[in-house]
């Protein structure tokens, strides 16, 4: 079974402050994405990675995926009450027509004015 | 591009009732996906289909369920003999390219089993 952990799961801090967030697995995924949502709201996606080592930026979101495709972090550069909400990671499964993902439980992320 | 659709949006249901739930993907979308989300946790896969054919289903997929995609376009998604344990959202999503480009999910069902 592959599992993702999310750390931490909780996180509140004041607007203007920087923040990452962590994906942590034993498993090799052959892709990695992270969503957000919003109470009540199906999530959302950010960004998806598939390369080992490889950075994406989304505005004041960078995210990286591990060099052993098993780890990936969020880093929020400045961060805006907007930026409130679930972030969740999830893995891709690769092989015998899976096509399913595997999430992670999510970082419940406040940002307080 | 309207987004994916899911009715209804909450359900409260009697244990063991049936009830079923409506999701309309993204037209161009030839992949549709099911899952189950409850309190404090992340979504968990179900089920997925490509076209009208039902390619993998999880263990969480207990014969009470069933799930069917007949023309390739909308799905629905069946709980026979209802459980309180059932209680939960039930989110779905589509996707042009599988699971390597991302996934467009609905705002998903909020079942209650009382």
């Amino acid at each position: 079974t592959q599992l993702l952990e999310q750390s931490p799961q909780f996180l509140s801090i004041q607007e203007g402050e920087n923040l990452t967030v962590y994906c942590n697995s034993s498993s090799v995924f052959s892709s990695l994405q992270w969503y957000r949502q919003e109470p009540g709201e199906g999530p959302v996606l950010l960004v998806t990675v598939v390369t080992g080592g490889e950075v994406k930026k989304l505005k004041r979101l960078t995210f990286q995926f591990g060099d052993a495709r098993k780890d990936s972090s969020l880093h929020i550069t400045a961060a805006q009450p907007g930026d409130t909400g679930l972030y969740l990671c999830a893995g891709g499964r690769s092989g015998g027509g899976a096509d399913g993902l595997t999430f992670g439980k999510g970082t419940h992320l406040i940002i307080q004015p | 591009d309207t987004g994916v659709s899911q009715d209804p949006r909450h359900k409260i249901t009697k244990r063991g009732q049936n009830v079923t739930f409506r999701c309309d993907p993204i037209s161009e979308h030839n992949r549709l996906y099911w899952y189950r989300q409850t309190l404090g946790q992340g979504p968990e896969f179900l089920t997925y289909f490509q076209n009208e054919a039902q390619l993998e289903k999880s263990r969480l997929l207990s014969d009470r369920f069933s799930a069917e995609r007949p023309k390739g376009s909308f799905s629905t998604l069946e709980i026979q003999r209802t459980e309180q344990g059932d209680s939960a959202m039930y989110l779905c999503a589509s996707s042009r390219r599988g699971q390597s480009y991302g996934y467009t999910f609905g705002s998903g069902t909020r079942l209650t089993v009382v």
